[in-house]
């Protein structure tokens, strides 16, 4: 157990609609870190907040959105869903920058997201 | 671009054996971090081992170990004594340095242990 929690474990809905995903980090943790896994596209960096603030964005697409609140739990927000969407959804999350091993990420178990 | 390429697909070794799986990235960095992620079938991403670019010091955890040839780009993992719970997807990945942290990864090997 990395101690990164997600919400929901699967997820089922219809192209068109709107989901949000859910993530707390470990304790302590200030990055949250959010990547795509699909059979095409392999794993991908979607995007990153540190501390509320976002640091970084890879490969998101503008229907999808995050945020990240004051008590550190991050939410991704994925809407007019297509087909293509269906993957599975890391979080991870790392310790504040300048603490021993602030590089490492530690994954939570996923959502594995189906579009119909 | 920065890439992390693992080029064999899949592998398979024999129970209690040593396997050796391979990854070559490219970067202009000089301050970045390599790693090795194990998924198995239940799909969690698992930290294996960690290796900072300015160590010369192969790192090791337990049974597994990296060969970090740095001018060569290439950090391969050795699996020894190999388990039947080591069947997983492997996937060697880089973080490059700087404010994000973000993570790109290789396509992974999947490795089937066989008893």
């Amino acid at each position: 157990d990395s101690g990164v929690t997600q919400t929901p474990k699967h997820l089922i809905t219809a192209t068109g609609q709107r989901v949000t995903l859910r993530c707390s980090p470990r304790s302590g943790d200030l990055s949250v870190y959010w990547y795509q896994q699909s059979l095409d596209q392999g794993l991908q960096f979607l995007i990153q907040y540190y501390n509320g603030e976002e640091r970084a964005k890879g490969n998101i697409l503008e229907r999808f959105s995050a945020q990240q609140f004051p008590d550190l739990h991050s939410e991704l927000n994925l809407s007019s869903l297509e087909l293509g969407d269906s993957a599975l959804y890391f979080c991870a999350s790392s310790p504040r920058f300048g603490r021993p091993s602030s590089y490492e990420q530690y994954f939570g178990p996923g959502t594995r997201l189906t579009v119909t | 671009a920065q890439t992390v390429t693992q080029s064999q697909p899949e592998m398979s070794v024999q129970e209690a054996e040593t396997v050796t799986l391979s990854c070559t990235y490219d970067t202009s960095e000089s301050n970045y971090y390599l790693f090795w992620y194990k998924q198995p079938p239940s799909r969690q991403m698992i930290l294996v081992i960690r290796q900072e670019a300015y160590k010369q010091q192969n790192a090791t955890e337990n049974r597994f170990s990296v060969n970090f040839q740095k001018a060569a780009k290439s950090f391969s993992l050795k699996i020894s004594d190999s388990q039947l719970g080591d069947t997983a997807m492997y996937f060697c990945a880089s973080n490059y340095g700087g404010a994000t942290n973000k993570l790109i990864f290789g396509t992974g090997t999947l490795l089937a242990v066989q008893p």
